[in-house]
């Protein structure tokens, strides 16, 4: 069965004190691993798509890798407004299997 | 851009009533989805559509039902309400099944069954 979990649940960092949240999954013929940023009461937003093995992704102060098992979502110098909660998501069938994700919050 | 519309943002109802989410969007995409999502759930995919007149079942879609007459719209529609439906609902659409920019989501709705 396809499934995608991540972890930590929770994460507080201060003000530039870098970190990596991690999403493992297991999923059979990988067709991308998505990251999404989620505002609270607001709906998931786009931040990267990985296709394979080495690939990397960056935006700002985000980067994502991939391996053969999971991905990381490593963030550098985190400023308070980087404060979201952060989905991965596999694609199976007609549909995507997202993870619970990891809530950031970042103290200034 | 509008994206994707959902109305209405947020809404009670009581055990037993029926009521209609509604989900637009302007970027002409082919795929239409609903989610719920609930804390330590993530998000659950009800029921999709892979174009105009088309709708299949998702993961979780006892209780609910879809529609997608315009290629625009996606209607989410719960026929006897239960509080086990009291969640945040999000419309998502994407060009394709595998498009590499993802789903664009709507803002959501959330649904308080009392």
């Amino acid at each position: 069965e396809d499934q995608v979990t991540q972890s930590p649940e929770a994460l507080r960092l201060q003000e530039g004190e870098s970190s990596s949240l991690n999403c493992s999954y297991t999923v059979s013929g990988l067709r991308g691993l998505f990251w999404y940023r989620q505002d609270p009461g607001k709906g998931p937003e786009f931040l990267f798509t990985l296709y394979s093995a080495g690939e990397e992704k960056e935006k700002e102060r985000l980067k994502a890798t991939l391996t053969k098992k999971e991905s990381f979502l490593h963030i550098t110098a985190p400023k308070p407004e980087d404060s979201a909660t952060y989905l991965c998501a596999v694609p199976g069938g007609n549909q995507f299997y997202f993870g619970t994700g990891t809530s950031l919050t970042v103290i200034p | 851009n509008a994206g994707v519309t959902q109305t209405p943002k947020f809404r009670v109802l009581k055990t037993g009533q029926s009521m209609t989410l509604l989900c637009a969007q302007d970027m002409n995409h082919e795929y239409m989805y609903w989610y719920r999502q609930d804390p330590g759930m993530g998000l659950r995919l009800i029921h999709y559509s892979v174009g105009e007149g088309t709708t299949a079942k998702g993961e979780v879609p006892d209780g609910y039902n879809v529609s997608r007459l315009k290629k625009q719209n996606f209607l989410l529609g719960l026929e006897s309400a239960a509080p086990s439906q009291t969640s945040v609902y999000f419309c998502a659409s994407s060009y394709y099944r595998d498009s590499p920019h993802g789903y664009t989501f709507g803002s959501g709705t959330r649904l308080t069954v009392v």
